[in-house]
C-alpha cells in the first residue's frame, strides 16, 4: 500500500522568510499529488495539484510544489511567507492505476507564521 | 464552483443514539463522495468510498454495521452513525469528485460528540 510522509510537523517561522515543506510518497506507479491547507476552523482546500506536464506547479496564494519522480516527492514552496499563511498543510496523493480511487494523505505539517 | 457542504456542522447526542450526516455537492454532479475522519491534530484517515447507486467500499477496520452509507444520488451521501458511543466522536469530513481523476473537494466537517 502506498503512504505518504511529511517529515516536518512542526514549522515556525517569521513574516517573509522563505518555505519549504518535504512530501515523500512511496508508490511506483503513476500518481496524482496534491497540497491542501487547512486554516484554522475552516475546512480543507486545495492549494495546488500535480496530474502531468510540467513538474513544477503554481497554486494559489503563491504556493509552488515540484514533483521529483525520481525522489518521490513533491515538495512545497513560497518564498515569502505572511501571517494568514498559519495554517495546517497536508499532501495527499492518488495512485492512478490500481483503481482505487481514494487519497491518501500524509500527516500534515503544521505552520505558523510569526508577525 | 466545486463546493460541498456538510450538514450539521456538528452535532451532540447521546450514548446509544444514531446520528445521520449529510454530504451534498452544491454544484456539480458528484459520482464519488468519500467520507473520513481526522482525530486532533492528525490526519485525514478514509473510512469508506461511496459510489452513487452502489454499496460503498469500507476500508480495513472500519466496522460496515456501525457506519452506514448511503449514496442515493449524485449530489447527496449520508454517513449514518449507529448507537454512538463516545469513542466515535470525532470530526467527519466528506468530499466529492466527479471523475475518477478529478480533485476531491471537501465539506467543512462535522464534529460528533458523544456523550
Amino acid at each position: 500500500a502506498q503512504s505518504v510522509s511529511q517529515h516536518n510537523h512542526h514549522v515556525i517561522l517569521s513574516e517573509a522568510a522563505s518555505l519549504e515543506l518535504g512530501c515523500n510518497y512511496s508508490y511506483g506507479g503513476t500518481v496524482n499529488l496534491f497540497w491542501y491547507v487547512q486554516y484554522p476552523g475552516q475546512h480543507l482546500q486545495l492549494l495546488l495539484k500535480y496530474f502531468s506536464g510540467d513538474p513544477l506547479v503554481k497554486g494559489i496564494k503563491g504556493f509552488e510544489a515540484e514533483f521529483i519522480k525520481s525522489k518521490f516527492s513533491f515538495n512545497l514552496r513560497k518564498p515569502s511567507v505572511q501571517w494568514s499563511d498559519t495554517a495546517e498543510y497536508f499532501c495527499a496523493v492518488l495512485p492512478m492505476d490500481t483503481g482505487r480511487r481514494a487519497l491518501t494523505f500524509g500527516s500534515g505539517t503544521r505552520l505558523q507564521v510569526q508577525p | 464552483g466545486a463546493v460541498v457542504s456538510q450538514h450539521p456542522s456538528w452535532v451532540i447526542c447521546k450514548s446509544g443514539t444514531s446520528v445521520k450526516i449529510e454530504c451534498r455537492s452544491l454544484d456539480f454532479q458528484a459520482t464519488t463522495m468519500f467520507w473520513y475522519r481526522q482525530f486532533p491534530k492528525q490526519s485525514l484517515m478514509l473510512m469508506a468510498t461511496s459510489n452513487e447507486g452502489s454499496k460503498a467500499t469500507y476500508e480495513q477496520g472500519v466496522e460496515k454495521d456501525k457506519f452506514l452509507i448511503n449514496h442515493a444520488s449524485l449530489t447527496l451521501s449520508t454517513l449514518t452513525v449507529t448507537s454512538a458511543h463516545p469513542e466515535d466522536s470525532s470530526f467527519y469530513i466528506c468530499s466529492a469528485t466527479r471523475t475518477a481523476q478529478e480533485t476531491q473537494y471537501f465539506g467543512p466537517g462535522t464534529r460528533l460528540l458523544v456523550l
